[in-house]
């Protein structure tokens, strides 16, 4: 069963706080994750990965960490801004099949001024 | 470079009426791909491409046929529109086979069938 879950449809975060945006999967065999931000009336946006070996990856004001004993992912970003606010999808692939991407249904996040 | 051009931007069709959404990138990509996404819910894959002449099924391609003549273009054709396929389409590109190389998205076609 080869699922990506994001449990929470939407999140509202202060601006300047962190917003965490967390994601789990089924399938063990997952182990490359993809974060990709979607903003109204676009395609969705590469935004940041992380490869099974590493459970922390780093990119400005975004971080990835990944627990693989609980199967389960988060997104971080410090300080949130105005621009971060949009839909996230969370993804995963799996080693055996590097070139399929399964897609979580995506959370919703909302920059409070 | 535009990148990935998707065309029409939104388009409202009849049950049982047949359209094509057309797909355009200019980085000379090999892999092309089109997902659907349905409200509340994450991307489904339809069909992909490895190169020109070369398609072949993803997870929901029922209702849906592709080709892929030049590298550069991969329309998807529906050929009876069914309400269930009302959606919006988003058509992809990357160098390589593998999800570790960037995927580039188009801005999506919306589409209605009433």
């Amino acid at each position: 069963d080869q699922q990506v879950k994001q449990n929470s449809p939407s999140l509202s975060v202060q601006e300047g706080r962190i917003s965490i945006l967390n994601c789990d999967y089924t399938y063990s065999m997952f182990d490359y994750f993809l974060w990709y931000k979607k903003y109204p009336a676009e395609g969705p946006t590469f935004l940041i990965s992380i490869s099974s070996i590493k459970d922390k990856n780093e990119d400005g004001r975004f971080t990835v960490f990944l627990n693989k004993s609980a199967k389960h992912l988060s997104l971080h970003i410090v300080p949130s801004q105005p621009g971060d606010s949009a839909v996230y999808f969370c993804a995963a692939s799996a080693m055996n099949r590097d070139d399929k991407i399964i897609f979580g249904k995506g959370t919703r996040l909302h920059i409070l001024p | 470079n535009a990148g990935v051009t998707q065309t029409p931007k939104f388009r409202i069709l009849k049950i049982g009426q047949s359209m094509t959404l057309q797909c355009t990138q200019d980085m000379n990509h090999n892999y092309m791909y089109w997902y659907r996404q349905d409200p509340g819910m994450g991307l489904k894959l339809i069909y992909y491409s490895v190169g020109a002449g070369i398609t072949d099924k993803g997870e929901v391609p029922n209702g849906y046929n592709v080709s892929r003549s030049t590298t550069e273009d991969f329309p998807l054709r529906l050929e009876l529109a069914a309400p269930s396929q009302t959606s919006v389409y988003f058509c992809a590109s990357r160098t390589g086979t593998s999800v570790r190389q960037t995927q580039y998205f188009g801005p999506g076609t919306r589409l209605l069938v009433l």
